[in-house]
């Protein structure tokens, strides 16, 4: 167990449709990053928080976007779905000992219909 | 842009032998590499790492060897065990250029045979 959580496990929606993806980091743990991986690729790094604010983009699409609360859980919110943004999302969270080990929670698997 | 490539899929190993898991880079700024491991309906656990300065890293069976020069990491277990297979990934961060987000590989399937 990783100490990362993520909620829900699975989700299965329709196309247009938006969903909410939840993940509370370890405790102690400042950074929140948010990662895609589809079928037979690998992680695909999408956007970073540290203590609420963002801190770095990658490949995160317009209809995607992220915030941290104050609590230091963050969301990611995915609008106008489509077929291909069914995948599997995980959301990492790293100490501040600058090795750059990330954390990860099990995931949450998207499933657009 | 494939920053961090895992060239093999995959891997088949004996009970009790060594297993090597290759990866190369392309980013000369990427200062961390690490491995993970992962399991199905499971996320990526953390295995090892190894800063940019050294040229070996070990971990009980895990050693992780890296040569800058070449833009080369390998991951090695000895001796492997079954519950040793797992899908590998690779992963490279450049923490010095402010971003810590990590670049993986596509994986490597390592299945032991007992």
């Amino acid at each position: 167990d990783s100490g990362v959580t993520q909620t829900p496990k699975h989700l299965i929606t329709a196309t247009g449709q938006r969903v909410t993806l939840r993940c509370s980091p370890r405790s102690g743990d400042l950074s929140v990053y948010w990662y895609q991986q589809s079928l037979d690729q690998g992680l695909q790094f999408l956007i970073q928080y540290y203590n609420g604010e963002e801190r770095a983009k990658g490949n995160i699409l317009e209809r995607f976007s992220a915030q941290q609360f104050p609590d230091l859980h963050s969301e990611l919110n995915l609008s106008s779905l489509e077929l291909g943004d069914s995948a599997l999302y995980f959301c990492a969270s790293s100490p501040q000992t600058g090795k750059g080990e990330q954390f990860f929670g099990p995931g949450t698997r998207l499933t657009v219909l | 842009d494939q920053q961090v490539k895992q060239n093999s899929p995959s891997l088949s190993v004996q009970e009790g032998r060594i297993s090597i898991l290759n990866c190369d880079y392309t980013n000369s700024m990427f200062d961390y590499f690490l491995w993970y491991k992962k399991y199905p309906a499971e996320g990526p656990t953390f295995l090892i790492s190894i800063s940019s300065i050294k040229d070996k890293n070990e971990d009980g069976r895990f050693t992780v060897f890296l040569n800058k020069s070449a833009k080369h990491l390998s991951l090695h277990i000895v001796p492997s065990q079954p519950g040793d297979s797992a899908v590998y990934f690779c992963a490279a961060s450049a923490g010095q250029t402010g971003a810590n987000n990590l670049f993986f590989g596509t994986g490597t399937r390592l299945t032991v045979i007992p």
